[in-house]
């Protein structure tokens, strides 16, 4: 079945890196997108950005642009989010997804990962 | 970006009965063109991650039981659990997939009276 399993939690001091990622299964990876969904304590669910998982193209949320960066390894059929300058309102729960179609990107998820927990503090 | 804004935040609903969530968009997320509207619908339940429900506004995912229904056009959304069960207890999110960057509302949580 379709899976995607992400790396474990992290805790990180302010103006760090984390890098999360997201190994797939189930599926030929590069005929579909994926995206970076984060969840932060009380708050809505962010669009962080995707990627085209056959060319490596990417997209990212405005709000994110300076500070992320996602990648891919289609030998290992993984994706991978990094998220620099790390401040406190980053802590959160980062979740890769598939998107819902092949050869498209609907920005409409249908597989997601278990999340992975990044705690920003001093 | 779109702003999504769902009502209401909770509600209590007796098993078997009728649960409606209700989720507007600040402008519309309706291709005219094709006449779809990139609207979905995900449940979250406590430490899960979001499970896709419904895209399109009203087309269901594989596997998704049929008292899920979405429903409505434009600006205006609807979901609807036909008859709650207790395996529906969760946190309902609406997202528009018709702009960069989708954007989802602030949830809804759905619990037994």
């Amino acid at each position: 079945q379709v899976q995607l399993v992400q790396s474990g939690a992290e805790v990180k001091k302010p103006g760090a890196s984390v890098k999360v990622s997201c190994e797939t299964s189930g599926y030929t990876f590069t005929n579909y997108a994926i995206h970076w969904v984060r969840q932060a304590p009380g708050q809505r669910l962010e669009w962080m950005g995707w990627i085209n998982a056959a060319n490596g193209n990417t997209n990212y949320s405005q709000k994110f642009q300076d500070r992320v960066t996602i990648t891919r390894d289609t030998s290992a059929s993984t994706a991978y989010m990094e998220l620099s300058s790390l401040r406190s309102e980053d802590t959160a729960i980062y979740y890769c997804a598939r998107d819902v179609f092949p050869a498209t990107v609907m920005y409409a998820m249908d597989v997601w990962g278990q999340g992975t927990t990044v705690t920003v503090s001093s | 970006d779109i702003v999504m804004t769902q009502s209401p935040d909770s509600l209590a609903v007796s098993l078997g009965e009728r649960a409606t969530i209700n989720c507007k968009s600040s402008q519309s997320v309706l291709y005219s063109s094709i006449n779809e509207n990139h609207l979905a619908w995900y449940q979250q339940k406590p430490g899960q991650p979001p499970k896709l429900l419904i895209y399109w506004a009203s087309t269901r995912e594989s596997g998704v039981p049929d008292r899920f229904s979405g429903s409505g056009s434009g600006t205006d959304f609807t979901l609807t659990i036909s008859s709650l069960q207790a395996e529906d207890v969760a946190v309902y999110y609406c997202q528009q997939h018709y702009s960069r960057p989708p954007t989802f509302g602030g949830g809804t949580k759905v619990e037994i009276k």
